[in-house]
C-alpha cells in the first residue's frame, strides 16, 4: 500500500493564482481531512469528509474548496492564493472519524508571494 | 471550545535519559492521539488511547481521564528520538481532532 500520497511536495504561487493540492489514499478509508501547519500553532483543520460526496468545513475553511467524488481522492483547491496561505499542508485519512488511527501524507510546502 | 495544551514546548536531554511529555485537555474525550513529526516533516501516529496505558518498544503513553491529562514517556532516549511530539484529542459526537502545538525534543549524544 502507498498509504496517503500528496502532490506536489513544494509549490510557489503568486498572489491571486489558483491551484489544486492532490491527496489520495489506497486504504479504503472513509474519513479524510486537510490541515495546515504554521509555526507556533497546532495543526488546524481546513476541511474534512466522512465519505464520498460528503464534505464539511473545519476551523479555517476560508479561501479553500474541496470535493470528494471518490473514496480515494480528496483534492484541496486554493481559489485565489494569498500570502496568508503560505503554510505546510497535510492530508490525513482514517477508517472513520478522529476516534481511529490517523494516517498522514508527506505534506505540501506552499509559498505565496 | 476544546483546548489541548502540551508541556514543555522544548526539551533537550542527554542520550539515555528518561523523557516525559505532558498533554492536558479541557473536555471529555473519546480518544487521545500521540503523533511524531520528524525533521523531514512527515507525521506518524504513535498511539491512540482512551484509557489506561499503552507501550510500544521504548515508548509508553498513559492517560488519566479524571484529570484530563496524558503523558508520553520515552525510556533510554536516543538521538533518533529527536522530533516534535504532538498530542491531539477527539471527543464523542465530533469527527474532528484538536491538536496541541507540539513539544520539540532534542536528544544529545
Amino acid at each position: 500500500n502507498a498509504g496517503v500520497t500528496q502532490t506536489p511536495k513544494f509549490q510557489v504561487l503568486k498572489t491571486g493564482q489558483s491551484m489544486t493540492l492532490q491527496c489520495a489514499q489506497d486504504m479504503n478509508h472513509e474519513y479524510m481531512s486537510w490541515y495546515r501547519q504554521d509555526p507556533g500553532m497546532g495543526l488546524r483543520l481546513i476541511h474534512y469528509s466522512v465519505g464520498a460526496g460528503i464534505t464539511d468545513q473545519g476551523e479555517v475553511p476560508n479561501g479553500y474548496n474541496v470535493s470528494r467524488s471518490t473514496t480515494e481522492d480528496f483534492p484541496l483547491r486554493l481559489l485565489s492564493a494569498a500570502p496568508s496561505q503560505t503554510s505546510v499542508y497535510f492530508c490525513a485519512s482514517s477508517y472513520s472519524t478522529g476516534t481511529y488511527e490517523q494516517y498522514f501524507g508527506p505534506g505540501t510546502r506552499l509559498t505565496v508571494t | 471550545k476544546n483546548e489541548v495544551e502540551q508541556s514543555p514546548q522544548n526539551l533537550t536531554a542527554q542520550e539515555g535519559e528518561f523523557i516525559t511529555i505532558n498533554c492536558s485537555y479541557s473536555v471529555g474525550i473519546s480518544a487521545l492521539h500521540w503523533l511524531q513529526q520528524h525533521p523531514g516533516g512527515g507525521i506518524v501516529s504513535l498511539f491512540m488511547l482512551s484509557s489506561g496505558k499503552k507501550k510500544h518498544g521504548r515508548l509508553i503513553a498513559t492517560i488519566n481521564i479524571q484529570e484530563k491529562h496524558s503523558s508520553l514517556h520515552i525510556t533510554a532516549s536516543h538521538p533518533r528520538d529527536s522530533a516534535v511530539y504532538i498530542c491531539a484529542e477527539s471527543n464523542f459526537g465530533n469527527e474532528k481532532l484538536t491538536f496541541g502545538t507540539g513539544t520539540r525534543l532534542t536528544i544529545i549524544p
